[in-house]
């Protein structure tokens, strides 16, 4: 099975700061990386598909990045309404495996 | 408007089992696989099982192989999931997502509002 690792576990930012999460997969997985937010009381929402592709409506201050292993999630100015958790998950092998979550806090 | 609504949440023994569902609206259910995906109360989320847009295809993560069981029923537009041998460890809230794309470059695009299930004696 397919391991994600994300890192940092959690973050504390402050609204306007640029923020970075990484992802890294235990194997070669192309492209094949989706990112989500997921807000406490609320059904996850998916922000990037195909390591940089971003989905509809989704604000453009989120972008993604990375090919073959490592890969990032990008918050170019952070947003009150940014604090949330944030998940990779593969979509290259089944088990469709998410990372443990990284955790965005004031 | 794309809509999934789940069933109501249930308290179970351990031991027991469980069905849930996930009624779905406003897309063409045949033309999409879905997916479950739990969240553990102070964990992450979880990929448990996904099924093909024809029922054909199935498959589950193992910590829910041979416990669980995914299946569909497209004259009433809706995602099941059977659970058997519930243990504590599987109490929390579960979603039902639709699959978006194919091939692999696949991702979840709608989800349910999720299922708390407690496992509880």
């Amino acid at each position: 099975d397919i391991q994600m690792t994300q890192s940092p576990t959690s973050l504390a930012a402050s609204v306007g700061d640029r923020v970075t999460i990484t992802c890294r997969a235990s194997q070669y997985i192309d492209t094949y990386i989706n990112w989500y937010q997921h807000k406490p009381g609320k059904a996850p929402k998916v922000l990037i598909y195909g390591a940089s592709s971003l989905q509809s409506g989704v604000p453009r201050r989120f972008s993604g990045g990375g090919s073959g292993t490592d890969f990032t999630l990008t918050i170019a100015s952070l947003q009150p309404e940014d604090f949330a958790t944030y998940y990779c998950q593969q979509s290259y092998r089944t088990p469709r495996s998410f990372g443990q979550g990284t955790r965005v806090e004031i | 408007e794309v809509n999934l609504t789940q069933s109501g949440g249930r308290v179970v023994r351990p031991g027991g089992s469980l069905r849930i569902s996930c009624e779905v609206s406003g897309f063409i259910f045949v033309d999409y696989d879905m997916t479950w995906v739990r969240q553990v109360p102070g964990k992450g989320l979880e990929w448990l099982s996904g099924i093909n847009w024809s029922g054909a295809r199935t498959s589950y993560a193992d910590s829910v192989k041979g416990r669980f069981t995914i299946s569909r029923d497209d004259a009433k537009n809706s995602l099941y999931l059977e659970m058997t041998n519930l243990g504590v460890e599987d109490t929390g809230v579960y979603y039902c997502a639709r699959v978006q794309g194919a091939g692999g470059r696949e991702f979840f695009d709608y989800w349910g509002q999720g299922t708390l299930v407690t496992v509880s004696s």
